[in-house]
């Protein structure tokens, strides 16, 4: 199956841009979602496959790809936006239709 | 509104069953292919299973494969989840999730709140 890497903590100052990474092979076949999760809270979709930002989200979150990365970045991060975020992709083995997701950043804002 | 309500968790011993159910409204479920993922406790996501809009395909990661089995009844927009020979590792907060129509991505797009299983003797 496939994996998807994601590093474990970032931080940024508030007001500050940054950028949180998603990496795999997976991701040279098909597109990245991304997912915020607060204490306590069910994940939420912010950026989806087509980097596009659902209803509500804020357009300081834009999605972004390159290759085998995917890139979630915040422009002016807020205190709100402290939380974990997870990327996920479809399993690219075979005819399997399975998920991956990456194993999470959590981000805190200083 | 758009919702996915789950239920069924609580507290079962190593080696039972449980089934989860979650009820979907709002939405014309049978357009949908439907998740469960799950999240054991300070750990992240892990999806679990995912079923076709008809039914008719179903997809397990390894770790649950033989052991669970998903399910649907688009009669009812209601999605289950019959976990059987159930471990420790399987506690966790299960969530249903709706995957939203993206090609070539898998973009889950409405969650439910979640249920908690706790497997322990």
């Amino acid at each position: 199956s496939s994996e998807l890497t994601q590093d474990p903590a970032v931080s940024v100052a508030l007001g500050q841009t940054v950028r949180i990474t998603c990496q795999g092979d997976s991701l040279r076949s098909y597109y990245a979602s991304w997912y915020q999760q607060k204490p306590g809270q069910a994940p939420r979709l912010v950026i989806d496959g087509k980097n596009n930002r659902p209803s509500g989200i804020p357009d300081r979150f834009s999605g972004s790809s390159s290759g085998n990365t995917a890139s979630l970045t915040i422009t002016g991060a807020q205190a709100e936006d402290e939380a974990d975020y997870y990327c996920n992709s479809r399993d690219s083995s075979g005819s399997y239709l399975g998920v991956v997701f990456g194993g999470g950043t959590k981000l805190t804002v200083l | 509104e758009v919702q996915l309500v789950e239920s069924g968790g609580g507290l079962v011993q190593p080696g039972g069953s449980l089934r989860l159910s979650c009820a979907a409204s709002g939405f014309t479920f049978s357009n949908y292919w439907m998740n469960w993922v799950r999240q054991a406790p300070g750990k992240g996501l892990e999806w679990v299973a995912n079923i076709k809009k008809d039914g008719s395909e179903k997809y397990y990661v390894a770790s649950v494969r033989g052991r669970f089995a998903i399910s649907r009844d688009n009669a009812k927009n209601s999605l289950y989840l019959q976990m059987n020979s159930l471990t420790a590792d399987d506690t966790a907060v299960y969530y249903c999730a709706r995957e939203g129509v993206v090609v070539a991505a898998t973009t889950f797009d409405i969650w439910g709140q979640g249920t908690m299983v706790t497997v322990s003797s």
